[in-house]
């Protein structure tokens, strides 16, 4: 159990319909990153957010966004959701925000039918 | 072209073999290089990771970087059933503070 906590863990919904994905982070974990895989593109880097501030930004397309509240724990929402946003959504913590020693959660399934 | 490039196997080895598995990328900024494993069903968990060139060793696994040809490479002795799962390199860009996934290697160990 890495400690990262992901809600919902599986959530089938519709095309052009929204959706919010929520993680909390491990105790102590000021950053929180989003992670999207898919089977044809792997493992891509969506967005970063340390203490409430985003501090990088990835592949994120823009009908999604994400915050961090004051308790730490993010969400990432989904808007206007299209086949192919289909995936495995994972959060990940980081007692570091500067070495790439991320904590995963064990992913958000997100099938859009 | 892909920042990281790994080949996705899968590969299939005998319980007790010595695996091999390799990645390579283009971006000169990385300097961390991790790799992660993730079992099916479930997120990536970090193995070990390396600063810059040079090797690093523990217990089993041994991760080696040669900046100068931008290899990556993850060494398993003595491999178990439980080794079997995807290995993932994940070089960390410091400028843009984000892990860059290699595809994965799917490693299957036969008992």
């Amino acid at each position: 159990d890495s400690g990262v906590t992901q809600t919902p863990k599986h959530l089938i919904t519709a095309t052009g319909q929204r959706v919010t994905l929520r993680c909390s982070p491990r105790s102590g974990d000021l950053s929180v990153y989003w992670y999207q895989q898919s089977l044809d593109q792997g493992l891509q880097f969506l967005i970063q957010y340390y203490n409430g501030e985003e501090r990088a930004k990835g592949n994120i397309l823009e009908r999604f966004s994400a915050q961090q509240f004051p308790d730490l724990h993010s969400e990432l929402n989904l808007s206007s959701l299209e086949l192919g946003d289909s995936a495995l959504y994972f959060c990940a913590s980081s007692p570091s925000p500067g070495t790439g020693e991320l904590f995963f959660g064990e992913g958000s399934r997100l099938t859009v039918l | 072209q892909k920042e990281v490039e790994q080949d996705p196997g899968p590969l299939s080895v005998p319980e007790g073999a010595i695996v091999s598995l390799n990645c390579t990328y283009s971006n000169s900024a990385f300097q961390y290089f991790m790799w992660y494993r993730q079992y099916s069903r479930k997120g990536p968990e970090l193995l070990m990771y390396t600063y810059s060139s040079g090797n690093k060793e523990d217990g089993r696994f041994t991760a080696q970087v040669d900046k100068s040809s931008k290899y990556i490479s993850l060494f398993i002795r003595d491999s178990q059933p439980s080794d079997s799962a995807t290995y993932l390199c994940a070089p960390w860009d410091t400028g843009r503070r984000a892990l860059t996934f290699g595809s994965g290697t799917r490693l299957q160990v036969q008992p």
